[in-house]
């Protein structure tokens, strides 16, 4: 049974740059969340896509987008990078509903110069 | 959004040793878990929890959800379980995870 994969693992990025990162769920999962985590501090919830829409979204700026295909896989994209926004970047699969368990994968860490 | 708290925020314990790490939150919630974060950032799953008590080899929790909080327990503890601990809970389709707690098991 696949987990959840992330790609790239690593990235360096210079100011104003853009970047897309992706992420393919969990086998049967059909739900994908994306997270921040800076250093030293707990993931904050960027935003969450179910059946291809943008289901609920946290306190970040419009710069942070993403995508859901219909194979359930998705993207994050970041415009105009900022310093900032070097983190560790974590996707989340679960089927849909806030109550059912939720399944993380190996990140990918994003540096900004 | 929900506020979570957890302590304490840092743990040095022998080997062999127990501890108790506990999660407040501020709302009604439908969903917590609990993780373990590896030095290499992966959070592995430890319980899925919104309430009552389970039980995972060395390792247990409890949730009251109608007083908002959680506790992990972890006995004779092992080097290996030092990492960064996380409690996340959930209300609608948003996950809160709290700051976490940094356990070093010393041998």
């Amino acid at each position: 049974d696949a987990g959840v994969t992330q790609s790239p693992t690593h990235l360096i990025k210079t100011r104003g740059q853009q970047v897309t990162l992706r992420c393919s769920p969990k086998s049967g999962h059909d739900t994908v969340s994306w997270y921040q985590q800076a250093l030293g501090q707990g993931p904050q919830f960027i935003f969450q896509y179910y059946e291809e829409e943008e289901r609920q979204r946290g306190n970040f700026p419009d710069r942070f987008s993403g995508h859901q295909f219909p194979n359930y896989s998705s993207e994050l994209n970041v415009n105009a990078l900022l310093l900032g926004d070097s983190a560790l970047y974590l996707c989340a699969s679960s089927f849909p509903g806030g109550y059912n368990e939720q399944f993380f994968g190996p990140g990918t860490r994003l540096t900004v110069l | 959004g929900i506020q979570v708290e957890q302590s304490p925020p840092d743990l040095i314990l022998q080997e062999g040793a127990n501890s108790t790490l506990r999660c407040n939150f501020s709302d009604s919630v439908n969903n917590l878990q609990w993780f373990h974060q590896n030095p290499w950032g992966q959070l592995i799953n430890l319980f899925y929890i919104p309430s009552g008590t389970k039980q995972n080899g060395r390792l247990s929790a409890t949730t009251v959800a109608t007083e908002r909080y959680s506790l992990l327990y972890i006995s004779s503890s092992q080097t290996t379980d030092s990492g960064v601990y996380f409690c996340a809970v959930a209300t609608g389709n948003q996950f809160y995870f709290g700051t976490g707690t940094s356990l070093t098991v010393i041998p």
